[in-house]
C-alpha cells in the first residue's frame, strides 16, 4: 500500500484480444491485492482479488499475477469484449492499517469492436 | 438488492451550505468505509467504522467533515459550510472482516457513490 502506481492510464484493444495492466506498490507487508472496475457513474466493483500467498489466480477470462519481491501485480484480461470498457482500478493496504486501501490512478480500456 | 446503498446520488449545493449523505452496507458487513474520488484520480480513504466506533479518520478529513455510525448499521457523511474543492464522488464501501491462521483481511464492496457539485 501507501504508494501504488497503475500503468498505463489508458489502453486501446481490439476486441478479442488481451489486455494487461500493471500496478507495483512500495510497502512490502501488504498481503491482499483487489481489482476494481467502474463504470461511467458506478461505485468500483470488485473483479478479483489476490492474497500474498499465492501468484496467480484466474476467474473465466480476467487473472492476476503477484510478484511478492519485485512488489508488483498484474491484471490479465484475454478475449476482451466491448463490455469490458471501464476504468480498471489496482488497490493494496497500508503497512499499519490493512483496512485502508490506497488505490492506483486508475486505466481506462476502451475495446474496440 | 443486498448491496451498498447509498442517498442521494447526486447533489449540487451552493458554498457555505452543509450536506448530509447516507450509506446503507450490507447487512452483516461489521465494518464501512467512506472514501473520495475526484475525476480521474482512483478513491481516496476518508475512514472508517468497525460497528459503531470510528477507528481511523484520514487527514484529508478536515474538522468541517464529520462521519457517524450510530447502531453499527447506516452511516451519516456531514460536510459543513462546502467549499467548490469538496466537488467530488463519496464512496461507501462495507466488509466483513475475515481472519485466517495466516492473516487478515476483508474484500472491500463500493455503494454507486454520492456525487456532490458545489458551486
Amino acid at each position: 500500500g501507501e504508494n501504488v502506481e497503475q500503468h498505463p492510464s489508458t489502453l486501446s484493444v481490439q476486441e478479442g484480444d488481451s489486455a494487461v495492466i500493471k500496478c507495483t506498490y512500495s510497502d512490502s507487508a501488504s498481503n491482499y491485492f483487489p481489482w476494481y472496475k467502474q463504470e461511467l457513474g458506478k461505485g468500483p466493483q470488485l473483479i478479483i482479488d489476490i492474497r500474498s500467498n499465492v501468484g496467480e489466480k484466474k476467474d473465466q477470462r480476467i487473472a492476476v499475477t503477484l510478484n511478492k519481491t519485485a512488489k508488483h501485480f498484474s491484471l490479465h484480461i484475454t478475449e476482451t469484449q466491448p463490455e469490458d470498457s471501464a476504468v480498471y482500478f489496482c488497490a493494496a493496504p497500508g503497512r499499519y492499517n490493512f483496512n485502508k486501501f490506497y488505490f492506483g490512478s486508475g486505466t481506462k480500456l476502451n475495446v474496440k469492436p | 438488492d443486498t448491496g451498498v446503498s447509498q442517498d442521494p446520488r447526486h447533489k449540487i449545493t451552493k458554498r457555505g451550505q452543509n450536506v448530509t449523505f447516507r450509506c446503507d452496507p450490507i447487512s452483516e458487513h461489521n465494518r464501512l468505509y467512506w472514501y473520495r474520488q475526484t475525476l480521474g484520480q482512483g478513491p481516496e480513504f476518508l475512514t472508517y467504522f468497525q460497528n459503531e466506533a470510528q477507528l481511523e479518520k484520514s487527514r484529508l478529513l478536515s474538522d468541517r467533515f464529520s462521519a457517524e455510525r450510530p447502531k453499527g448499521s447506516f452511516s451519516t457523511l456531514e460536510i459543513q459550510r462546502t467549499e467548490q474543492g469538496d466537488s467530488a464522488m463519496y464512496l461507501c464501501a462495507s466488509s466483513l472482516r475475515i481472519r485466517t491462521s495466516a492473516s487478515s483481511y476483508n474484500e472491500q464492496f463500493f455503494g454507486p457513490g454520492t456525487r456532490l457539485t458545489v458551486l
